[in-house]
């Protein structure tokens, strides 16, 4: 099983839609991120978490939320999604030690 | 807008020669680190540099922290089919918390046999 477990892989939604991405890890890290990933523009951060009462913008913040349930589990949300949100989605982890981000698999989000 | 350059963003390398990729900051960086994501893959870590004028081997990858600590570099060298795929490096600008890296673009690598 992975450590860091995105769901869904992949999601076709209509615009206007709310939808929410979820990760979960095993790795028993306190520091939690969500990405996005768009062709030429590399990976853009969209929030991150260094611990379950602690949330912060990244740079790209705008048209989404998060909430931090737990310690291993992390919720991006589009409360109405539109088209320029289409993107491979990746959320990653950081132990509080170590210098390694392990990421999940992705979730391939289109919004037609 | 993005702090971390990367260039070239496509390179196209025969196998067996060898190819440079390189990270240029605005500001001044605590440490960077690469990545590798495989085609359909994730990101995977590959390294991390923090001293001035650093440099690091593993096999056939040369990885190079700038005097300054706003550029880095990653020299692979006899390239083979095993290396394609896009290296991100990733800064941690100075006065950011730790953990709040910022990514480059990318450089997308493909290897011709």
């Amino acid at each position: 099983d992975a450590d860091v477990t995105q769901t869904p892989r992949n999601r076709i939604t209509k615009t206007g839609k709310r939808i929410m991405l979820e990760c979960s890890q095993t790795k028993g890290h306190d520091r939690m991120y969500w990405y996005r990933q768009d062709p030429g523009l590399g990976l853009r951060l969209i929030y991150y978490s260094f611990d379950v009462k602690d949330i912060n913008k990244g740079e790209i913040s705008d048209g989404y939320s998060v909430s931090r349930q737990a310690q291993a589990k992390f919720s991006l949300s589009l409360e109405s999604a539109i088209p320029n949100q289409t993107a491979l989605y990746f959320c990653a982890t950081r132990g509080q030690g170590g210098p390694e981000a392990f990421f999940g698999q992705g979730t391939r989000l289109t919004v037609v | 807008g993005q702090q971390v350059m990367q260039i070239p963003q496509y390179q196209h390398v025969q196998e067996g020669e060898d190819f440079t990729t390189y990270c240029n900051s605005s500001t001044t960086l605590s440490n960077i680190q690469w990545y590798k994501q495989r085609p359909g893959g994730h990101p995977v870590f590959l390294i991390q540099l923090v001293k001035s004028g650093e440099v690091k081997k593993q096999k056939r990858l040369t990885f190079q922290f700038g005097e300054a600590k706003k550029n880095s570099s990653l020299h692979i060298t006899a390239t083979q089919t095993t290396d394609v795929g896009t290296y991100f490096c990733a800064g941690l600008v100075a006065t950011d918390s730790w953990g709040k890296f910022q990514f480059g673009a990318g450089t997308q690598v493909v290897v011709t046999p």
